[in-house]
């Protein structure tokens, strides 16, 4: 099966520094989102985006499906963008089983 | 308001108990997924279900079971054969083709 590698494991930003989230795929994709995990576990679906660039407020993502990797931009952070981001990818025929990376925990601090 | 209930938040477990998770979603959504999430680590499948009364594994499904009767209900039974049961479980729904992708509140197993 497909293969999700993201990095860094952590980070540590002060609030309002900015950051790049990357995502790596061992094969072509259907389906890739990122998620942000708050401290309680909840889940939420930031971006779905198999291919090209999204932006949401201060976050954007972009896919460049060709070379294999997603990135997440982070800018202007705040405390409450701490947590574990996900990354998580699909290459099956329905694309909807995605395969999720280990994580990226990020903390930012006063 | 949409969304997905799992439930309960905490789940205590003796050994060789089995025990029932449940998942309710009121998204109108086809597909139903079940994750395993340990410390420190990323989610793993159990199972997923794209239709009713129609379910697959997925890397980890040894010693769990599910049912798809309703297309708003996937539970998850945790069966004694499950080794190493204590983990944060996760229910999630999505459209046809993975979007839409949304996760309950998720389930904290502890096996006592």
């Amino acid at each position: 099966g497909i293969q999700v590698e993201q990095s860094p494991p952590d980070l540590i930003l002060q609030e309002g520094a900015n950051s790049t989230l990357r995502c790596n795929f061992s094969d072509s994709v259907n389906n890739l989102q990122w998620f942000h995990q708050n401290p309680w576990g909840q889940l939420i679906n930031l971006f779905y985006i198999p291919s090209g660039t999204k932006q949401n407020g201060r976050l954007s993502a972009t896919t460049v499906a060709t070379e294999r990797y997603s990135l997440l931009y982070i800018s202007s952070s705040q405390t409450t963008d701490s947590g574990v981001y996900f990354c998580a990818a699909s290459n099956t025929g329905t694309a909807s089983k995605l395969t999720f990376g280990t994580g990226t925990r990020l903390q930012v601090t006063l | 308001d949409g969304g997905i209930t799992q439930s309960p938040k905490y789940l205590f477990r003796k050994e060789g108990q089995n025990v029932t998770l449940s998942c309710e979603q009121n998204l109108n959504h086809d597909a139903m997924y079940w994750y395993r999430q340990d410390p420190g680590q990323g989610l793993r499948l159990i199972y997923y279900s794209q239709i009713v009364n129609d379910f697959q594994k997925g890397d980890i499904a040894e010693g769990y079971s599910v049912s798809r009767e309703k297309k708003e209900s996937f539970p998850l039974t945790v069966t004694s054969a499950q080794k190493n049961p204590t983990a944060f479980y996760l229910c999630a729904s999505s459209a046809t083709g993975g979007t839409g992708y949304t996760f309950g509140s998720g389930t904290r197993l502890t096996v006592v």
